[in-house]
């Protein structure tokens, strides 16, 4: 196994564009996180999953994000109307159950 | 709900001297403590992590935190500097399932 992957890596946008990132967890890790990291800041959390089931939503993620995560495998976050302020890195991580999260090399979203 | 304080945001230190990373956390209940490494141009990598059992911890590459609950402190500490070792460090907090992460401390190796 290769690890997380993201996909993908830099994604330039106009504002109001919609962009839809991907993430491949470990095979075998139940669970699945997304992270958001701007400059100069440590990554805080946006949404996580236990196999298919959207657990906890931080209040970062405004209705204008959408994380899907279909039969427990990929997953998917989605922003619509982006923003300015949504230029950042996107982290994806897994673990199995509540170990050691890893995590992918991360989409560097830009937003012009 | 809880947080992590990292005091430095940028350490500059020579090779072969001795560096400490500093790392306050608050936490209403039992928590997990990490730190992560995050290279230039690389994803986040673990460090170390204290779960429970011994108050310190090892990495494989000579870096040791001590987790000390009275002052809600996990310092990190390596005793001689490479090179190699110029990355961004991130200290963590957990409660079973999300992270919540310090702003970093650029630690900055010079020969």
């Amino acid at each position: 196994d290769t690890g997380v992957s993201q996909d993908p890596r830099h994604k330039i946008t106009k504002r109001g564009q919609n962009v839809t990132f991907r993430c491949d967890p470990i095979s075998e890790h139940n669970r699945l996180y997304w992270y958001r990291q701007t400059l100069g800041q440590g990554p805080e959390f946006l949404t996580y999953f236990q196999n298919e089931a959207q657990l906890e939503k931080s209040r970062l993620l405004s209705d204008r994000f959408s994380a899907e995560r279909p039969k427990g495998s990929f997953s998917t976050l989605e922003i619509q109307r982006t923003e300015q302020g949504d230029s950042a890195m996107y982290l994806c991580a897994s673990s199995e159950g509540g170990n050691e999260q890893f995590f992918g090399p991360g989409t560097r979203l830009t937003v012009l | 709900a809880q947080s992590v304080t990292q005091l430095d945001s940028q350490v500059p230190v020579f090779e072969e001297a001795p560096v400490e990373l500093r790392c306050n956390y608050s936490s209403s209940v039992s928590v997990y403590l990490f730190w992560y490494v995050q290279y230039p141009n690389q994803g986040l990598q673990l460090l170390l992590k204290y779960l429970s059992g011994s108050t310190l911890v090892e990495s494989i590459n000579g870096f040791e935190a001590e987790f000390n609950k009275s002052q809600t402190s996990f310092h990190l500490r390596k005793p001689s500097v490479h090179i190699s070792d110029t990355a961004e460090y991130f200290c963590a907090v957990s409660n079973d399932y999300k992270l919540s992460f310090g702003a970093g401390t650029t630690v900055t190796v010079r020969a």
